[in-house]
C-alpha cells in the first residue's frame, strides 16, 4: 500500500512570510496527525484530526498556526506569520487502529 | 504526565558487536511503549511497540526489548549490529485508555553509529 505522502519535501521562506504543507494519508486512515520536530528533539504533537473533526490541538501555537482536514483525507498546515524557531521538520502521520505511520516530512527553514 | 528518557544521545558500536539503546519512561497510567527508527530523509519507521502483552517483545530487523515495570525501563537491544542499523532512534511512550491509544510521546532520541 502506498504510505503518507508529504509535500514539499523542503521549503526555505523569510521570517513573517506565510507557508503551507500538505499531507495525504494511507487510504482508509481516518486519524491524522502533525508532528513538529525542531533538530536534536523528538516530535512534538501539534494536532489530531478524527475524520475532519479535530481530537486534540492543545499544542498548536493558534496565533500563527493553523490546520484543516475540509473532506476527511487531505490535510493542510499552514503557519502565518512565520517565526526563526519553527524551523524544524514538519512530520504527518496516519493511523487507523492506533498504529502511527509516517510520511517523510518536510523541512521548513526560517532566515 | 507521560514522558520519556532515553539515556544516551549517542551510542557507537563496531559491527557484529551488540547494541543497547536505554530508555526509561513515566506514564500515570498502564502504558503502550514503542521504538522507532529515523534513516535521513526518510519517516519514521516503528521497529516495535509493547501494549500489555508479552515483556519480551521482538520487533523487524532482529531487534528486540523488554519491558521492565520495577525499573520503568523499555531498552532496545540487538544482538549483533549491521552498517544499515546506522539511524536515530526514538523511545515513545502512550497511555492507554481501554482500546484507545493516548497521544506519543518522544524521546529526544539516540543517534546510532557503526564502525565497520
Amino acid at each position: 500500500e502506498a504510505g503518507v505522502a508529504q509535500s514539499p519535501r523542503y521549503k526555505i521562506i523569510e521570517k513573517r512570510q506565510s507557508v503551507a504543507f500538505w499531507c495525504n494519508p494511507i487510504s482508509g486512515h481516518a486519524t491524522l496527525y502533525w508532528y513538529q520536530q525542531i533538530l536534536g528533539q523528538g516530535p512534538k504533537l501539534l494536532i489530531q484530526f478524527q475524520n475532519n473533526g479535530v481530537v486534540d490541538d492543545s499544542q498548536l501555537p493558534k496565533d500563527r498556526f493553523s490546520a484543516e482536514r475540509l473532506k476527511g483525507v487531505d490535510s493542510t498546515l499552514k503557519i502565518q506569520p512565520a517565526k526563526l524557531e519553527d524551523s524544524a521538520v514538519y512530520l504527518c502521520a496516519s493511523s487507523l487502529r492506533g498504529e502511527q505511520y509516517f510520511g517523510p516530512g518536510t523541512r521548513l527553514t526560517v532566515t | 504526565a507521560q514522558s520519556v528518557t532515553q539515556l544516551d544521545s549517542h551510542v557507537s558500536v563496531s559491527e557484529g558487536t551488540p547494541v543497547l539503546l536505554r530508555c526509561n519512561y513515566s506514564s500515570s497510567y498502564s502504558p503502550s511503549l514503542f521504538w522507532y527508527v529515523q534513516h535521513p530523509n526518510k519517516g519514521l519507521q516503528l521497529l516495535l511497540k509493547y501494549t500489555s502483552a508479552a515483556t519480551l517483545v521482538k520487533g523487524i530487523n532482529g531487534f528486540e526489548a523488554e519491558f521492565k515495570k520495577s525499573e520503568t525501563s523499555f531498552h532496545l537491544t540487538k544482538p549483533s549490529a549491521h552498517m544499515s542499523d546506522a539511524a536515530e532512534y526514538f523511545c515513545v511512550v502512550s497511555d492507554r485508555r481501554g482500546s484507545t491509544l493516548g497521544r506519543l510521546y518522544f524521546g529526544r532520541g539516540t543517534q546510532l553509529t557503526v564502525w565497520p
